[in-house]
């Protein structure tokens, strides 16, 4: 059982360039999420689904687009990267309010990304 | 809105000491709560969470937390403290439609 994968782990783009970072689970997880981790800030969400096929803006959502075509993955794009995106990113996921209320998320490892 | 504040960026102990991480939260019903640990270059990992069971809540690694509702807090303690206690720590509540909300983290460090 993987739980949450997040691919790649690391990547370096140039500013401009453009790039999708994959988050999958094999949980039937059906709400899924993206955070972004900078020094002195915690976790900010950039976007959430809570479903296959639907997507919401978070709190930090300029910049970025995602996409969940199927139910286990959720994919984070970055179309013209900025300096500003250099940060950690993560994915979580959950199957439902009620359990995240219960047990919190399950995390992926992170991506670092640094975009220079 | 739900929101937590960590009033403490950055705690240094020595090796033995207590460690007190301090958590206060706003919210506008009972909330669950949560502490999450973070070690350098390493994910995210649950250490505690308060959902409205006992107000004080044992985790792993022997960090403990207790909910006051009257103060609003969420305090993370340990009684003495271990070299491999240092990391980051979030203090998390979740909003009622499910999503985590984060504090801003504090960094622990343990002098030996």
């Amino acid at each position: 059982n993987a739980g949450v994968t997040q691919t790649p782990k690391f990547r370096v783009l140039k500013t401009g360039q453009s790039m999708t970072l994959l988050c999958a689970q094999d949980m039937n997880h059906e709400y899924m999420y993206w955070y972004r981790q900078d020094p002195g800030m915690g976790l900010r969400l950039i976007h959430y689904s809570v479903g296959e096929g639907t997507t919401a803006k978070g709190e930090v959502p300029d910049g970025y687009n995602v996409s969940r075509l199927k139910k286990q993955n959720f994919l984070l794009g970055l179309e013209s990267a900025a300096p500003s995106q250099t940060s950690v990113y993560f994915c979580a996921s959950s199957y439902s309010p009620r359990t995240t209320q219960s047990y919190g998320y399950t995390f992926g490892s992170g991506t670092r990304l640094t975009v220079v | 809105a739900q929101s937590v504040t960590q009033l403490d960026s950055h705690v240094s102990v020595s090796e033995g000491t207590p460690v007190l991480l301090r958590c206060n939260y706003s919210s506008s019903y009972s909330p669950s709560l949560f502490w999450y640990v973070q070690h350098p270059n390493k994910g995210l990992q649950l250490l505690l969470k308060y959902t409205s069971a006992a107000t004080l809540v044992k985790g792993i690694n022997g960090f403990e937390a207790e909910f006051k509702k009257s103060e609003t807090s969420f305090h993370l303690t340990k009684p003495s403290a271990h070299m491999s206690d240092a990391a980051e720590y979030f203090c998390v509540v979740s909003d009622i439609r499910g999503k985590l909300i984060f504090g801003q983290g504090t960094e622990l460090s343990v002098k030996p």
